[in-house]
């Protein structure tokens, strides 16, 4: 693995159902996101998460629950997916010099 | 509330420079930092600005003046895979970015 994957890449997803999104990073960065893309509109921070066994609401957390059981995972869950929820989601760490953010190629799902 | 202003679209020729403006207004600074974002990618980082001034980095550079709360992206010899959304973020007094919504350049030969 080199820097942040996620799975699936896209998904399909009937309203009600409950879906995982996986985060995995190899950094070792202690610091991890979890955004929204829609068009129109910047990325919008869903939960971070500043070190393993801690996590925190963003601008919009509702719908969504993350989990940070070790420093490289961070899945996130939509309990019971509804189609507002129908957008492109991607993680990120942060480190480096300016401790900019990376990212993940994203998940593109769909609720129908 | 806090906000980032971008243009929406520009458009730009190939071999020319463009200037990609960002004002903001936040609950503090701690950094200001420009995305590039081909379409159907990740964001992947271009440059931090935290003092007043230019910071340049081959063809692309990018200014910051904080009282002014503005910021721009330089992109000098422009090619045709520099057609990409360019997307502005402030760092807060929490630490959390800020995201504007993006400017989509069109480069034309």
């Amino acid at each position: 693995i080199a820097g942040i994957t996620q799975a699936p890449t896209s998904q399909i997803l009937a309203a009600g159902r409950r879906m995982t999104l996986r985060c995995t990073q190899d950094m070792r960065h202690n610091a991890m996101y979890w955004y929204r893309q829609d068009l129109g509109l910047g990325l919008r921070l869903i939960h971070y998460s500043n070190t393993a066994g801690t996590t925190g609401k963003g601008e919009v957390p509702d719908g969504y629950s993350v989990s940070r059981a070790n420093t490289d995972d961070f899945p996130l869950t939509l309990a019971s997916a509804v189609p507002s929820q129908t957008s492109v989601y991607f993680c990120a760490s942060s480190g480096g010099p300016y401790n900019e953010q990376f990212f993940g190629p994203g998940t593109r799902l769909t609720v129908l | 509330g806090q906000n980032i202003d971008q243009p929406t679209e520009m458009t730009a020729t190939e071999g020319a420079i463009v200037q990609i403006n960002c004002t903001y207004q936040t609950s503090g600074f701690n950094g200001l930092f420009w995305y590039q974002q081909h379409a159907g990618e990740a964001p992947t980082f271009l440059s931090y600005n935290v003092l007043d001034g230019l910071e340049e980095k081959g063809r692309f550079s990018s200014f910051l003046s904080r009282s002014k709360g503005y910021s721009y992206l330089l992109l000098k010899e422009l090619q045709m895979k520099d057609s990409a959304s360019y997307l502005c973020a402030v760092r807060d007094q929490d630490y959390q970015l800020i995201w504007g919504a993006g400017t989509k350049l069109i480069i034309k030969p």
